[in-house]
Order: structure tokens, then sequence, then C-alpha cells
């Protein structure tokens, strides 16, 4: 069976820190992997998604960046944090070709102070 | 990719059906339309999703109207454990991105 992980569960970064959060997903070969961000009490929105090793998707422009270094890992990072980063950071992944059934992680909180 | 209404909040007795409605009138002939479920502060959970047919598994039934403009999700037994934030979601096979809006919580009362 396929299993995703996150981490670090939760995390207090102060303004202008790196950030680096990572996602790992066992099981399967080839997924395609997200990541989205959900503000308190707002939808999830897509930031990154991809397809493949260095084949990566930016939906929306800011100061966050993806990387995918091995066919199941998946990285967010940041250079430097600001207040509006906080929120709760989730990868999922889903079969090569099925795009929509997605699998999410237990996630990531973090607050930027 | 084409947009879904749902009701902000329901409420359901535990033992009993409860019947989540969701509009998506603009939807395309090649969308399906996908249930997800969030639990405070986890992740989504992928429920069922359909094209045309009505669908059930294990957690639920998915009823599609015959024109397609809007579904249902039946939790045919609900429990305090179904309390959760439930998305209806509609995109094609093909496409990488579920634009997700602020689904409805529903809250399962003893």
């Amino acid at each position: 069976s396929q299993t995703i992980h996150q981490w670090p569960a939760t995390l207090v970064q102060p303004v202008g820190s790196p950030l680096s959060l990572e996602c790992t997903v066992e099981g399967t070969s080839n997924p395609n992997l997200y990541w989205y961000r959900q503000a308190a009490g707002r939808g999830l929105q897509l930031l990154f998604y991809s397809i493949g090793i260095d084949q990566i998707s930016s939906e929306v422009p800011q100061n966050l960046s993806a990387s995918r270094p091995q066919d199941r890992q998946f990285i967010l990072s940041s250079k430097k944090l600001l207040l509006s980063d906080s929120g709760f950071y989730l990868c999922a992944w889903s079969f090569w070709g099925g795009y929509n059934e997605q699998f999410f992680g237990p996630g990531t909180r973090l607050t930027v102070l | 990719d084409a947009k879904t209404t749902q009701p902000t909040s329901m409420d359901c007795a535990e033992g009993r059906a409860a019947n989540l409605p969701c509009n998506h009138s603009t939807i395309s002939g090649n969308e399906y339309v996908y249930w997800y479920r969030q639990i405070h502060s986890q992740g989504p959970q992928y429920i069922i999703h359909g094209l045309k047919n009505n669908e059930t598994n294990e957690m639920a039934s998915l009823i599609i109207t015959e024109d397609r403009k809007s579904s249902t999700l039946i939790l045919p037994h609900a429990t305090l454990r179904d309390t959760a934030v439930y998305y209806c979601i509609v995109g094609a096979g093909n496409n990488r991105k579920l634009i997700w809006g602020l689904g409805t919580s529903l809250g399962v009362n003893p």
C-alpha cells in the first residue's frame, strides 16, 4: 500500500527566515506530486504540481519554490518567509496519469511571527 | 474549470443518512464530480467520484442528476466521526488542478 509522509508537523518561524518542508511517498512509482496551502477558514490553494523529476509547475506567483530531487520526494522552500506565508501546508500525490484522485499527507502547520 | 456551489453548513443526527448537495451547472462533458472530506487539522480524504452514473463504495454513495448539473453525496448512517468539511469538486480526468471551494461543514449530533 502507499503512504505519504510530511514533516515537520508544526513549525514556528520568524519573518525573513528560510523554509524547507519535505514530503515523501512510499509504495508507488512516478507519482504526480502536489503542494497546497490552506489559510485559516479558506479552501485549498494549489501551489505547485509535478509530473516527474525536475518537472514542476507553479500555480501562484509567490516567494515559495518547489523541487523534486527524487521520484518520490517533493520539497517546498522559501528563502525569506513573510507573515502571509502562515498556513496549513499539504502535500498530495496521485497515480501517474490519474490526476484528480489525490491522496493527502497529514500536513504542516506553519506560523510565521 | 467548472465551479461548484455547496451549502456552508449542515447538521445530521447520528445514525441517520446525511445528504450533502452540490450544484455544478457549468460542468463540461468530460468533467468528473469528486468528493473529498477534511476532518479538522488533517489532510483531505478522497471519498468518491463519478462521471454520469451513480456510484457507491464503502464510504458513501454519489447520486448525479441526469443533466449532470447537480449531485448529492450520501453517507448512509452518519457517525460522529463523519463530522468534517465536505468538498465537491469538478475536474477533467486529464486536469491536474482541482479548484477547491469552502465546502460544507457537516455536524453530526448524538
